[in-house]
């Protein structure tokens, strides 16, 4: 299967400070990647469509000036969290899609983020 | 609403047992079923997927059964292993033009193979 890269595995920072989170697509080109946040115990709800070379789509209740993506190559989108605060603690998770082939999508180590 | 609905929330099931995860939809649109395992503190994993033209598919000693009528779909891990301990996902997305795919989650199943 294709590999997505996810980096940093964990991180803890205090509040106020920015989180950048890289997701890298290793052997395998994405026009889309996405992001979403976990839970303990809960279902993965998507945050945002990271797209190639245009602005990101946030869903619903998603503050895109928190929550800042980048796709600046078909093989990398960064979420940068940005003036942390506790309530952002979470699991973070990227994925990506294969390009060419329609629906499959995979997933990084994702990301456990601590503001303390 | 795109919604996909899970059932059991949780399930134990002794060594060498089937193990089946119920999933129904209600978009009609969505033709793209994946399952996901997923361990704890890692990403999910894609297992296995099913498109609606097929009502079976098995890879392994994993299986998705598919009804198209009834709009639900289901996971059955057969002989299953401690190992299979994990939570599983399924979900289903709409094959966008210009390449979009959103996946739409179940709200998970956590899975437990018990000796």
């Amino acid at each position: 299967g294709a590999v997505v890269s996810q980096h940093p595995s964990w991180v803890i920072c205090k509040s106020g400070t920015s989180v950048k989170i890289e997701c890298r697509s290793l052997d395998f080109q994405a026009t889309t990647m996405f992001w979403y946040r976990q839970f303990p115990k809960q279902s993965l709800m998507l945050m945002a469509t990271s797209n190639e070379g245009s602005k990101a789509t946030y869903e619903q209740g998603v503050e895109k000036d928190k929550f800042l993506i980048n796709h600046a190559s078909l093989t990398l989108s960064t979420l940068t969290v940005t003036s942390a605060h506790p309530e952002d603690s979470s699991f973070y998770i990227c994925s990506a899609r294969v390009l060419g082939r329609t629906g499959e999508a995979f997933f990084g180590q994702g990301t456990r983020l601590t503001v303390v | 609403q795109q919604q996909v609905k899970q059932s059991p929330q949780s399930l134990i099931v002794q060594k060498g047992g089937i193990s089946i995860i119920n999933c129904a939809y209600e978009n009609t649109a969505f033709d793209y079923f994946p399952w996901y395992q997923q361990f704890p503190g890692k990403g999910p994993a894609l297992l296995i997927a099913i498109r609606p033209d097929v009502s079976e598919k098995k890879e392994g000693r994993f299986t998705i059964s598919f009804n198209k009528s009834a709009k639900q779909f289901s996971l059955h891990i057969m002989d299953s292993q401690p190992g299979d301990s994990a939570t599983y996902f399924c979900a289903a997305s709409i094959i966008l033009t210009g390449g979009g795919n959103k996946l739409t989650f179940g709200t998970g199943t956590q899975l437990k193979v018990e000796l």
